[in-house]
């Protein structure tokens, strides 16, 4: 399969804790990005990169949340100190070039919190 | 005002009917519309782009009104397989950062 793959696809958590998530994006796309989904929600931007630079962050990205792309390849999501209201659908997605619209998703990290 | 609003329904609708979805969005500025499709726990799917001149695939048929900063979905003949959450979804250009909507559930029964 060469899609967009995540792992953990579930992760349970108490409160207080720290997790992270690995995003392996499709061969040669250089930019990945990555969306937290609540129950009832669309996804909602977290944040890009372009190869390993991390160029935009939303604001829902607090400071426990941290995510990097050290050689341009897979991504890793971490969130400090985990909290309820982390409880989300963490999706993964890349693009292939850039002006490309299309963004390809893996399959999501649940993530419940308790 | 969120950026993308969608009806959320639930739509049920009997196998063979005709639904129609729409979407609201508020930058007039964006430039590429698409139509996501999402299963139960599972990741949005690409369904369709969105142009301005309408964009049919089957029995699914996407409309865009600029002016009126309106975006429709159009499905006929419904299949029991076209019960999932449809996503409404606006391109931001720059980092190219997609907007969802909070999606509309359909519900297809027999």
């Amino acid at each position: 399969d060469t899609g967009v793959s995540q792992d953990p696809r579930h992760k349970i958590t108490k409160r207080g804790q720290n997790v992270t998530f690995r995003c392996d994006p499709i061969s040669e796309h250089n930019r990945l990005y990555w969306y937290r989904q609540t129950l009832g929600q669309g996804p909602e931007f977290l944040t890009y990169f372009q190869n390993e630079a991390q160029l935009e962050k939303s604001r829902l990205l607090s400071d426990r949340f941290s995510a990097e792309r050290p050689k341009g390849s897979f991504s890793t999501l971490e969130i400090q100190r985990t909290e309820q209201g982390d409880s989300a659908m963490y999706l993964c997605a890349s693009s292939p070039f850039a002006g490309s619209e299309t963004q390809y998703f893996g399959p999501g990290t649940r993530l419940l919190v308790l | 005002r969120k950026e993308v609003e969608q009806d959320p329904g639930p739509f049920n609708v009997p196998e063979g009917a005709t639904v129609a979805f729409n979407c609201t969005y508020s930058n007039s500025a964006s430039q590429s519309f698409f139509w996501y499709r999402q299963d139960c726990r599972k990741e949005p799917k690409l369904l369709m782009s969105v142009y301005s001149s309408g964009n049919e695939d089957g029995r699914f048929t996407a409309q865009l009104n600029r002016a009126s900063q309106y975006i429709s979905l159009l499905i006929r003949d419904s299949k029991l397989s076209d019960s999932a959450t449809y996503l409404c979804v606006v391109f931001s250009g720059g980092y190219n950062k997609l907007i969802f909507g909070a999606g509309t559930r359909l519900a297809v029964h027999p």
